[in-house]
């Protein structure tokens, strides 16, 4: 294990639904990530947290919504979500900033949007 | 542009075998390069990482190389083993904290 864990590890919702992506990383790091995994894409970075505070936001749609109550927890709130919205979501979470500093995953959340 | 390439997509050999997976990257300015397996169902592990001075980095049965000049690095595989079934991705970081760019990844499968 990682050190980072993620719940639930499946998801299946209606495009109506609203529900939430936990995070939890047990490594004592002050920065987290939301990515977005698509079949045969590379890794898409959604949103970063520094110390708690949201400093990166890549263009994501609004019906995605972070939120970082304290460093070792993260979560993505979900509403009225589209079936292109379907794919893997993964935590990950870093000690600083950096490009150097290795970045831990969790398992990961497959979302299937129906 | 910003990009990592990887080749090949997708690739089947037999348990014992030695493979070696490619990576091709435009980043500038180049920080590092990591390799990651990724098992299905799971998220991504690091492997490896190399900077610009360093031209190989092994990690048990993992050996990456890195051509900084070409910009070119490889992954190879000696032995290969049931477990090595996995999607290997490439991930280049530039200087900047923000330049952290990901290869689509090679799936191996590794077959009796």
């Amino acid at each position: 294990e990682t050190g980072v864990t993620q719940t639930p590890r499946h998801l299946v919702m209606g495009m109506t639904n609203k529900k939430s992506l936990k995070c939890e990383q047990h490594l004592g790091h002050n920065a987290m990530y939301w990515y977005k995994q698509s079949a045969k894409k590379p890794l898409e970075l959604m949103f970063v947290y520094s110390l708690e505070e949201r400093v990166e936001n890549n263009s994501v749609p609004s019906r995605f919504s972070p939120e970082c109550p304290n460093s070792s927890h993260l979560f993505l709130h979900l509403h009225t979500l589209q079936p292109e919205d379907s794919a893997l979501y993964l935590c990950a979470s870093s000690q600083g900033r950096t490009s150097v500093n290795e970045q831990f995953f969790g398992p990961g959340t497959r979302l299937t949007v129906l | 542009k910003n990009q990592v390439e990887q080749s090949p997509q997708s690739l089947i050999i037999l348990e014992g075998k030695n493979c070696t997976l490619q990576c091709n990257y435009t980043v500038s300015p180049f920080s590092n390069l990591r390799w990651y397996k990724q098992d299905t169902g799971r998220g991504p592990v690091s492997l490896t990482i190399m900077t610009f001075s360093e031209n190989t980095k092994s990690n048990g049965r993992y050996t990456a190389t890195l051509d900084a000049d070409t910009k070119q690095s490889s992954l190879h595989i000696t032995a290969s083993q049931l477990s090595d079934s996995a999607s290997y991705i490439c991930v280049v970081s530039g200087t900047s904290y923000d330049k952290v760019i990901f290869g689509p990844g090679t799936s191996l499968s590794v077959i009796p």
